[in-house]
């Protein structure tokens, strides 16, 4: 466990509405990232941070955006949720460094009516 | 084509056997990472290596980097390793900052 919180756990919203998910740590740790996860594609990358403010983006990253503010926090925004949205989302930290192992969150469940 | 394969993508066994899940991957990797995930739960970390095997309680992980292979072992399988097993490359080279490449994973079902 290295101090992942992820919120909500669960939501459902409707298509066209802004939706934010907050991923928090109590280790300080670095680098954080965000992944969805969905059958037939396994997890994949949607943006990732190095810092404070440092972000970038991974492979699916379209109709996502993201801000780090605060080395605890790394928050993912839905501008305008569509139903291609809705999937499992996972954040994660890597510890001392962006080459060791990563550490998941317990993940949010997120549904787009 | 993925850029990482897993195999068998379902597996049943029968507590007690001797359970492999292999791992094929197409580009140069700098390390290869063995992930556990239950049904409804979390994402748990179980290995990283680059070369080599790892061992951990009854798990083993190897590495063939000449063959872009790798393979999870579990010993003396138990109903609770049921779960999905996931492979993950981090690849060589670039400012990748750690991302990692995801197979799409394998549901391990081992029965009493």
């Amino acid at each position: 466990d290295a101090g992942i919180t992820q919120s909500p756990r669960h939501k459902v919203t409707e298509t066209g509405t802004p939706v934010t998910l907050r991923c928090h740590q109590t280790e300080n740790h670095r680098y954080m990232y965000w992944y969805r996860q969905d059958p037939g594609h396994g997890l994949r990358l949607i943006h990732y941070s190095y810092g404070v403010k440092d972000t970038d983006k991974g492979e699916v990253s379209d109709g996502y955006s993201v801000s780090r503010s605060k080395t605890e926090d790394f928050l993912l925004t839905l501008e305008s949720a569509t139903s291609s949205q809705t999937s499992v989302y996972f954040c994660a930290i890597s510890v001392a460094g962006p080459y060791n192992e990563q550490f998941f969150g317990p993940g949010t469940r997120l549904t787009v009516l | 084509k993925n850029e990482v394969e897993q195999s068998p993508q379902n597996l049943t066994a029968q507590e007690g056997e001797f359970i492999t899940i292999n791992c094929s991957y197409s580009v140069g990797i700098s390390a290869l990472h063995w992930l556990q995930q239950h049904p409804g739960g979390g994402i748990v970390s179980l290995f990283m290596l680059s070369s080599g095997k790892k061992k951990h309680g009854r798990l083993i992980a190897t590495i063939n980097i000449q063959e872009k292979h790798s393979s999870l072992h579990i010993t003396a399988s138990h109903p609770r390793d049921s779960a999905v097993y996931i492979c993950a490359v981090r690849n060589a080279g670039g400012t990748s900052y750690g991302k990692l490449t995801f197979g799409q994973g394998t549901i391990l079902t081992v029965h009493p």
